[in-house]
């Protein structure tokens, strides 16, 4: 069965930093573009981060430069790690497949997300 | 930087048609993908590229782009399509979402 686990979220004071790791099965991390997408609570989706098949990656505005997006191919699992957390950043984290092949194409297949709270 | 507007709220009669849009700059040359989300559930993409439904949506959840405005239809709605809507497209490698329309079965 094809699935993605997301784990690593929790509470973080504001200035902290945090690793949030998508563990995916039934499929290869490394023959996809790979996704982060953000939900804070009672508002809408928010595309964070890419990584393409060919490694480059690609970030919203809102988290370019404290947040990197990268994979481990051994261990099947993409992560997300976040530094220079703000209030603002508190939100259910997805992780989202695109399809085999695909590139810039839709989310066929998510996580069901980690939650990350920034507070004090 | 691309934005893509949808209606905050659509209100349909059980087994009318729903009609819930998406607007964006000649959005008609990228391809549009819909996701639908119940509370407390990861979104569920139902159509995908303008027009394709994955397999296991129902064939009553259809698609079409043109111009300046794409669309999500869907006809025959039931009280379980009732959820919030999300368009979404790429724009130079960075991916952008609607504001999500909430579907309302009156």
């Amino acid at each position: 069965e094809v699935q993605l686990v997301e784990s690593g979220g929790g509470l973080i004071q504001p200035g902290g930093s945090l690793r949030l790791s998508c563990a995916a099965s039934g499929f290869t991390v490394n023959n996809n573009c790979m996704n982060w997408v953000r939900q804070a609570p009672g508002k809408g989706l928010e595309w964070v981060s890419v990584i393409y098949t060919g490694g480059n990656r690609y970030y919203s505005d809102s988290v370019r430069g404290r947040f990197t997006i990268s994979s481990d191919t051994s261990k099947n699992t993409v992560y997300l790690q976040m530094n220079s957390l703000r209030a603002e950043d508190t939100a259910v984290y997805y992780c989202a497949r695109e399809p085999e092949l695909g590139h810039n194409d839709v989310f066929d297949i998510w996580g069901q997300g980690t939650m990350v709270t920034v507070s004090s | 930087s691309y934005e893509v507007t949808q209606p905050l709220s659509v209100s349909v009669a059980l087994g009318q048609t729903a009609t819930i849009t998406c607007r964006g700059d000649k959005i008609e040359s990228k391809n549009v993908h819909w996701y639908q989300q119940k509370p407390g559930q990861a979104p569920v993409v139902v159509i995908y590229r303008d027009t394709s439904r994955p397999s296991g949506i129902p064939e009553r959840f259809s698609g079409s782009n043109s111009g300046n405005t794409a669309t999500l239809t869907i006809s025959r709605v039931q009280a379980g399509d009732e959820s919030d809507y999300y368009c979404h497209v790429w724009d130079s490698s960075t991916a952008f979402f609607g504001g999500g329309t909430k579907l309302t079965v009156l």
